[in-house]
């Protein structure tokens, strides 16, 4: 019974690069968030997203950031033209029914634009 | 909007001493989740408390949910080194569902 998961556990971009981070929500679950987290901080929320739709994009950055969560695949966040501010621990979460639901967590990628 | 603040930031405690975090939403919550960051994981859920004045335990830790549905408590008694972590709780914001993370309590146990 896999958990979430995320790939790449670790992910070193050049500046200017793009970065994608994937995550397969567990099954059964059709709700995943994004949440990014600087080292010794909290989690920040980034988007809510279910299949094909986003719910509630208010936590991400207006310019650079993307994230989709297509009808077959994992769900994808993107960065576009990394600077050295986006090197974080992104976490990605899916729950079974969206609100007042527990959240399960995937490992997290870590971000490092050099 | 909503704002979800918790205390202490860092916490320092010799092995056997008790330990609480405390937790407190700018608006009514309808529930309040916490979970546990061990150094390096990811979060893991620990409880839901749902119902005004509502009391929790499991084993060591029990969880309070105040009266008037804006903040609670997580209370650790005689800790041990696998408590090691950061405590964070979380409340859902607005209507969209997002769930709105505190900046967590780091406990550090010395054994």
């Amino acid at each position: 019974n896999a958990g979430v998961m995320q790939n790449p556990r670790h992910l070193v971009r050049r500046r200017g690069q793009e970065a994608r981070l994937r995550c397969s929500p567990m099954k059964g679950h059709s709700h995943v968030y994004w949440y990014r987290q600087l080292p010794e901080e909290g989690l920040k929320f980034m988007v809510y997203l279910q299949k094909e739709n986003i719910i509630d994009e208010s936590g991400m950055p207006k310019e650079r950031f993307s994230a989709e969560f297509p009808k077959e695949g994992p769900s994808i966040l993107r960065i576009q033209q990394v600077v050295r501010g986006d090197s974080a621990a992104y976490f990605c979460a899916s729950s079974a029914a969206g609100e007042r639901s527990p959240l399960h967590f995937g490992n997290g990628t870590r971000l490092t634009v050099t | 909007g909503q704002q979800v603040m918790q205390i202490p930031q860092y916490q320092h405690v010799q092995e056997g001493e008790d330990f609480t975090t405390y937790c407190n939403s700018s608006t009514t919550l309808s529930n309040i989740q916490w979970y546990k960051q061990r150094p390096g994981g990811h979060p893991v859920f620990l409880i839901q408390l749902v119902k005004s004045g509502e009391v929790k335990k499991q084993k060591r830790l029990t969880f309070q949910f105040g009266e008037a549905k804006k903040n609670s408590s997580l209370h650790i008694t005689a800790t041990q080194t696998t408590d090691v972590g950061t405590y964070f709780c979380a409340g859902y914001g607005g209507s969209q569902g997002n769930l709105i993370f505190g900046k967590g309590t780091k406990l550090s146990v010395k054994p």
